[in-house]
């Protein structure tokens, strides 16, 4: 079963508005979590993380939330614009993971329409 | 330039014909890591090394075989290919010290079996 899911495998935004992705998790003992995008023929690349002790994490243009008693975390684009479009995957890891192993949700294809 | 690489990029085979796919860091990363990603099911590990010599399953392990005799390299070797192993493969590094998560990825190989 997977751990990590994220429940809409597409989504498609107007330019300039606020895509919102979201990622839900069963495994109480991840701490830490990841957002990666991917482009066609590329590979995945780190966009943005926050660890369990925090509840919201911003980047620029990017702001992922934490809701741990839901088991539930999301990533806001705001504005939103066409080169975002890509996929993008969140992922978890454990406490005390020296392993830095990661579990991926099975991704959310973002389109952003000019 | 930081990187990760792999090759081949795209590889077409026969059943049961071996075949490696080379993974190269320029990092000096301790983590290495292969993932396949097939849809809707994201990332999924293969294999891992937390250093050299070191290695260990991941999640879907089963026909696949890896080694790191070299920090900087970890081929994927598969020794009996079969059309279920028709996937995009990802090789990725990290520091692999506690608490760094994030981990940089390789290009991609598309691989078919026939």
């Amino acid at each position: 079963d997977q751990q990590v899911k994220q429940n809409s495998p597409s989504l498609s935004v107007q330019e300039g508005r606020i895509s919102i992705l979201n990622c839900d998790y069963t495994n109480s003992m991840f701490d830490y979590f990841l957002w990666y995008k991917k482009y066609p023929a590329e590979g995945p690349t780190f966009l943005i993380s926050i660890s369990s002790i925090k509840d919201k994490n911003e980047d620029g243009r990017f702001t992922v939330f934490l809701n741990k008693s839901a088991k539930h975390l999301s990533l806001h684009i705001v504005p939103s614009q066409p080169g975002d479009s890509a996929v993008y995957f969140c992922a978890a890891s454990e406490r005390n993971n020296a392993g830095n192993m990661l579990t991926f949700g099975g991704g959310t294809r973002l389109m952003v329409k000019p | 330039e930081a990187q990760v690489t792999q090759n081949p990029r795209y590889l077409i085979t026969v059943t049961g014909k071996k075949l490696t796919v080379t993974c190269s860091q320029n990092m000096n990363h301790e983590y290495m890591s292969w993932y396949r990603q097939d849809p809707g099911l994201g990332l999924r590990q293969i294999y891992y090394s937390m250093n050299v010599e070191v290695t260990d399953k991941g999640d879907v392990p089963e026909g696949y075989k890896v080694s790191r005799k070299e920090k900087r390299n970890f081929p994927l070797i598969l020794e009996s290919p079969s059309p279920n192993q028709t996937s995009l493969y990802f090789c990725a590094s990290s520091l692999g010290v506690l608490g760094s998560y994030e981990q940089y990825f390789g290009p991609g190989t598309r691989l078919t079996v026939t």
